[in-house]
């Protein structure tokens, strides 16, 4: 059964370093999202991608973060500055189309020190 | 705006024993309901869904749910839990396409 990927599992970085977090979405998949769940708390969504470009963006989804789909396969989430408060899970979601459900991958857990 | 509400944060029930999860939603036009599952270390599963129509809707894992719009609710049942059901489960509304938002999620304990 396809399923989304998600790189690294775990990343650990320093406060004010640059993370890349990798997705590689369900092949036939046209629509790709991103959330976040910090510890404890609720799921939230961040952004959501079609087509190159951001369809919608959440207000967490500042100028510190980016998104981009580099190759047919991939779909990435950068934070240029990483701040201790983006330490969490990060989601990463594809679908067939606006009337399809997400599915989801493993996660991303950041740790930021 | 959209929103969740899960009342039930934790629920221990024995296995074999009947199970119902709770889940609330706020959202202006007609909802795209999910429920997902998180068991430890893994990524959300999709359990179910309802878009439209039959408002009892079947899932994977035994697991089924039903929709009631007079009540803006869409709570989950399965009749005969299992230990490995053992798991968090959110409850999710939005916009098939765009944004879900999900409620707070209920943890569920499974005495053997």
């Amino acid at each position: 059964e396809p399923e989304v990927t998600q790189t690294p599992s775990h990343q650990v970085t320093q406060m004010g370093q640059e993370v890349i977090l990798r997705c590689v979405p369900i092949s036939n998949h046209l629509y790709f999202y991103w959330y976040r769940q910090i510890l404890g708390q609720k799921v939230e969504f961040l952004v959501s991608f079609y087509n190159n470009e951001i369809s919608e963006k959440s207000e967490i989804f500042d100028d510190q973060f980016s998104v981009e789909r580099p190759d047919g396969s991939n779909f990435t989430l950068k934070i240029r500055s990483t701040k201790l408060e983006d330490s969490a899970m990060y989601f990463c979601a594809s679908s067939e189309g606006t009337v399809y459900e997400q599915y989801f991958g493993p996660g991303t857990r950041l740790t930021v020190t | 705006a959209q929103s969740v509400t899960q009342p039930d944060i934790h629920i221990t029930v024995s296995e074999g024993a009947s199970l119902e999860l709770r889940c609330n939603y706020s959202y202006g036009a007609t909802p795209y309901l999910f429920w997902y599952v998180q068991s430890p270390g893994q990524g959300l599963q999709l359990l179910l869904k309802y878009f439209s129509g039959d408002t009892l809707v079947q899932g994977i894992k035994g697991f089924e749910a039903e929709f009631k719009r007079s009540q803006s609710s869409f709570n989950l049942r399965k009749p005969s839990v299992h230990w490995s059901d053992a798991a968090e489960y959110f409850c999710a509304v939005g916009p098939a396409g765009n944004k879900l938002t999900f409620g707070g999620g209920t943890r569920v304990l499974v005495k053997p």
